[in-house]
């Protein structure tokens, strides 16, 4: 069955520690992305990777790191320098971002909390 | 650089009243414009989307049409139904370029 997996569903995090969000996909997209959604608000954009082996910042990277080593694996850490972690986080995948008309795949998402 | 201007929610309606969402957007390029559907504690479905100026997207008894001459991409449904309570985003994507967002706009459907 292909798709974004996305574990776990439920993360907390106690101060000072790093925690790491998975992200593996199977749809053989080029292009994905971390997403971080605080409650009522929109999706603000933290991470992207258009190929293998590079990375971009979004809009909101600081106090996160990615790593982008094989096609169907994103994960994103979120380390201790993030002061309010707490949000909903979405993965998401891409075909090919060179098209305007290549709709984004979501992930069912991670719930991180601060213990 | 480009943007997405969303109706502030919440929307509350009756079941079977007539929904519109507005959704506005500026960009430089020629946008492909999509409509993704949030149900809770879950992540963006897509709902329907639209490629070029003039085209129609629908699906699920919802409908959105490519406004060029008004920037424009609202949302519309004849007659809601409880189900369709979740959030909606309107979204844009230029070649080469990150999607684009707008804030969302949550919807309840009351029986």
């Amino acid at each position: 069955d292909g798709g974004i997996t996305q574990s776990p569903k439920y993360l907390f995090r106690k101060e000072g520690q790093n925690v790491t969000l998975s992200c593996e996909q199977n749809l053989n997209h080029d292009a994905m992305y971390w997403y971080r959604q605080d409650p009522g608000q929109g999706l603000r954009l933290i991470y992207y990777s258009q190929i293998v082996n590079d990375f971009q910042k979004g809009d909101i990277a600081e106090g996160y790191s990615v790593s982008r080593e094989k096609k169907e694996s994103f994960p994103l850490t979120v380390t201790s320098a993030q002061k309010n972690p707490t949000a909903f986080y979405l993965c998401a995948t891409r075909l090919d971002s060179r098209l305007a008309n290549e709709k984004l795949f979501f992930g069912s998402g991670t719930q991180l909390s601060v213990l | 650089g480009n943007s997405v201007t969303q109706m502030e929610g919440p929307v509350t309606l009756s079941e079977e009243a007539f929904l519109t969402i507005n959704c506005t957007y500026t960009a430089t390029g020629y946008p492909s414009l999509f409509w993704y559907v949030q149900y809770p504690g879950e992540g963006l479905q897509l709902l329907l989307k639209a490629t070029k100026a003039d085209d129609k997207g629908s699906n699920k008894g919802f409908e959105a049409t490519y406004r060029k001459e008004t920037t424009s991409f609202h949302l519309e449904k004849g007659s809601v139904q409880v189900s369709d309570s979740a959030v909606y985003f309107c979204a844009l994507s230029d070649p080469g370029q990150n999607f684009v967002f707008g804030p969302g706009t949550r919807l309840s459907v009351l029986p």
